[in-house]
């Protein structure tokens, strides 16, 4: 298919609250990378997959955040408890492995707001 | 800790004037670099890349980029920008040991027409 798709596109969430943002890769990319783009900070890195092996959650920023890839494909990223702090843009990117040689291909984001 | 320092956060030029985004990073090891563009309501994109050979590395719409390697800097330049190139760019670099990619914070550039 297309790109990369993420939903929802936008997410208005009460603080303390559970949120799920989904990414849907491009068809046979095997690495997926998840972002966060905070105003003035630029793309602050969280976790990446690439295949089956374990991922590289180095970037996450605290244990209220988790990422699942299911099936090699879709990947969920959960944010517990959500702060007002973590109001941010959510970036997924794919490539067709992992490795920085590769061209990252983005999904429009999701817009999250924390009240 | 790795970092990736781009120095002009907004920069506004008349359309046909020279550009010249600097980057400048901190990796010792051997790196590969990156500018990615985001137009305004449109996804990130690449704009250009270098691995390795000719440090002067040669993009989309126009843009060019140096690896200067005893400056660890990346800049990117485009001769006479046009009011279509209003985006916001961010310089990336990957030490190749690793797969992450790390981004600057981005430049955000306005064009005026």
């Amino acid at each position: 298919g297309a790109g990369v798709s993420q939903s929802p596109s936008n997410k208005v969430t009460e603080k303390g609250k559970d949120v799920e943002l989904r990414c849907d890769p491009i068809s046979g990319h095997t690495a997926l990378y998840w972002y966060r783009q905070s105003l003035g900070q630029g793309l602050e890195f969280l976790i990446y997959f690439q295949g089956n092996s374990a991922p590289d959650k180095s970037g996450l920023p605290s244990d209220r955040f988790s990422a699942e890839r299911t099936g090699g494909s879709v990947s969920t990223l959960t944010i517990q408890r959500t702060q007002q702090e973590d109001s941010a843009v959510y970036l997924c990117a794919s490539s067709f492995r992992a490795g920085g040689s590769e061209t990252q291909y983005f999904g429009p984001g999701t817009r999250l707001l924390v009240l | 800790a790795q970092s990736v320092s781009q120095h002009n956060h907004h920069v506004i030029l008349s359309e046909a004037a020279s550009l010249e985004l600097g980057c400048n990073y901190s990796y010792g090891g051997t790196v590969n670099l990156f500018w990615y563009v985001q137009y305004p309501g449109q996804h990130l994109q690449l704009l250009l890349k270098y691995f390795s050979g000719d440090p002067l590395v040669k993009g989309i719409k126009g843009f060019e980029a140096e690896f200067i390697k005893s400056k660890f800097s990346f800049n990117l330049r485009k001769p006479s920008v046009q009011w279509s190139d209003t985006a916001e760019y961010f310089c990336a670099v990957n030490e190749r040991r690793d797969d992450k990619i790390i981004f600057g914070k981005g430049t955000r550039l306005h064009i005026l027409p």
